[in-house]
Formats: structure tokens, C-alpha cells, sequence
């Protein structure tokens, strides 16, 4: 069986794009989650969503948007990009809402020049 | 506000010597705890997931430990060898919020 998958792996952007990342759950999780981790520190919570709805929102500007869409995949979107938004950011899936056993994918590292 | 401290940051051993990583948190409100492996640049790899009321899970070389009352759970690697370096992160699940992370310990085997 798949496990998450994200894409795309790496990409480069410059200062004031948008950036787009994907990322399709474990068959059957109908839970998702957005986290950021800089280097050197844990992951930091940005969003969950549940069943197509947002469940959870962490500490982050409205610059960051997500939506699910009716197949559980998961696009994060991140605008007015800063130098400050360089990071791996990773998708988590789970079958139950929030009490669930997580599964990451691999990440998408964004590097902002 | 529920934190997670993983103590130490970086350890370095021999291979084979039997080795502990400690988590500690400040809210004994959890409903489960789970270690994860992350290798340099990659994703979370789930290790192992210890309910509340559990007080210990196994699997292979590993063993991890749960004391909610305390605040404390150790991550026990037996035998350890080259391919164990990486860096173990631990999370706690408080049920209706996110996953609160540690910044991790940095684990090299040294052959």
C-alpha cells in the first residue's frame, strides 16, 4: 500500500511568489494534517482538516491557506512568500479525526531567495 | 500550554551499546504519545504509538515507556548499530488539539 506522498520534493522560489503543495493521504485516512519544521526544530502545527473540513488552525498568517478536496488529498498553499517561509513542510494522515496515529510523508523542502 | 523537552539534544555512542532518549512534557492530559525517526532532509517515520493508558510498547530492538503522572516517556534502543543514526522526535497527543513535538535527539552510531 501507498503511504502519503507529497509533491513536489524540492522547490525554489523567490520572494512575493505563491507556492502550491500537494499531498494524497493513506487509502481510507480521511484526516490530514500541514506541518512546518525548520531546521534544527520540531514540526510546528499549521492545519488539519477532517471529512473536507477544516479542523484545526495553528499559529500561522492568513498567507497560508489549505482546503481538502472530496478524494481526502490535500493542497496547502502558501502566498507573498517570505525568506522566513523556507522550511520541509510535511502531510500527515490519520483514519480518526484527532486522536489517531499519524503517517508523514517525505516533505516538500521550499527554499525562499 | 502543553511542552515537550527531549533531552539530550545530540548523543553519540559505539555501536552495540544499549542506549535511552528521554521526553518530557508538561501536561499529563494526553490521550497517546508517539515516537518518530527522521532522517537528514526526510519525512517522519512512526515508531511507536503508546495509548494513555498504556505503559510500554515494543517492537524489535526498541522499547518505549510511558509515565503519564510524571510527565515522562524514554525511548530504550537495544544493540544499536550504524543505521540507527538519525534524529528520534517525540509527540504528545493532547486529543483535541494538534500534536505537540520535541526538537528531537540527534542519535550517531559510531562503528
Amino acid at each position: 500500500d501507498a503511504g502519503v506522498t507529497q509533491s513536489p520534493t524540492h522547490l525554489i522560489k523567490t520572494r512575493g511568489q505563491h507556492v502550491t503543495l500537494r499531498c494524497s493521504p493513506i487509502s481510507g485516512h480521511k484526516s490530514v494534517s500541514w506541518y512546518q519544521q525548520v531546521l534544527g526544530q520540531g514540526p510546528q502545527f499549521i492545519f488539519q482538516y477532517y471529512e473536507k473540513e477544516e479542523r484545526g488552525r495553528g499559529n500561522f498568517p492568513d498567507r497560508f491557506s489549505a482546503r481538502q478536496f472530496p478524494n481526502y488529498s490535500s493542497e496547502l498553499n502558501v502566498n507573498a512568500l517570505l525568506l522566513g517561509d523556507s522550511a520541509l513542510y510535511l502531510c500527515a494522515s490519520s483514519l480518526r479525526d484527532s486522536i489517531g496515529e499519524l503517517f508523514f510523508g517525505e516533505g516538500s523542502r521550499l527554499t525562499v531567495l | 500550554k502543553q511542552e515537550v523537552t527531549q533531552i539530550p539534544a545530540a548523543l553519540s555512542v559505539p555501536e552495540g551499546e544499549n542506549l535511552v532518549l528521554n521526553c518530557s512534557f508538561t501536561d499529563s492530559a494526553i490521550y497517546n504519545l508517539q515516537w518518530f525517526r527522521q532522517d537528514p532532509g526526510k519525512g517522519l517515520t512512526s515508531l511507536l504509538l503508546i495509548q494513555s493508558s498504556q505503559r510500554e510498547q515494543t517492537s524489535g530492538r526498541l522499547n518505549a515507556s510511558l509515565d503519564k503522572s510524571s510527565g515522562r516517556s524514554t525511548l530504550y534502543i537495544a544493540a544499536s548499530q550504524p543505521g540507527d543514526s538519525a534524529t528520534y522526535l517525540c509527540a504528545v497527543n493532547p486529543g483535541n488539539t494538534p500534536l505537540v513535538f520535541g526538537k528531537g535527539t540527534r542519535l550517531s552510531v559510531i562503528a
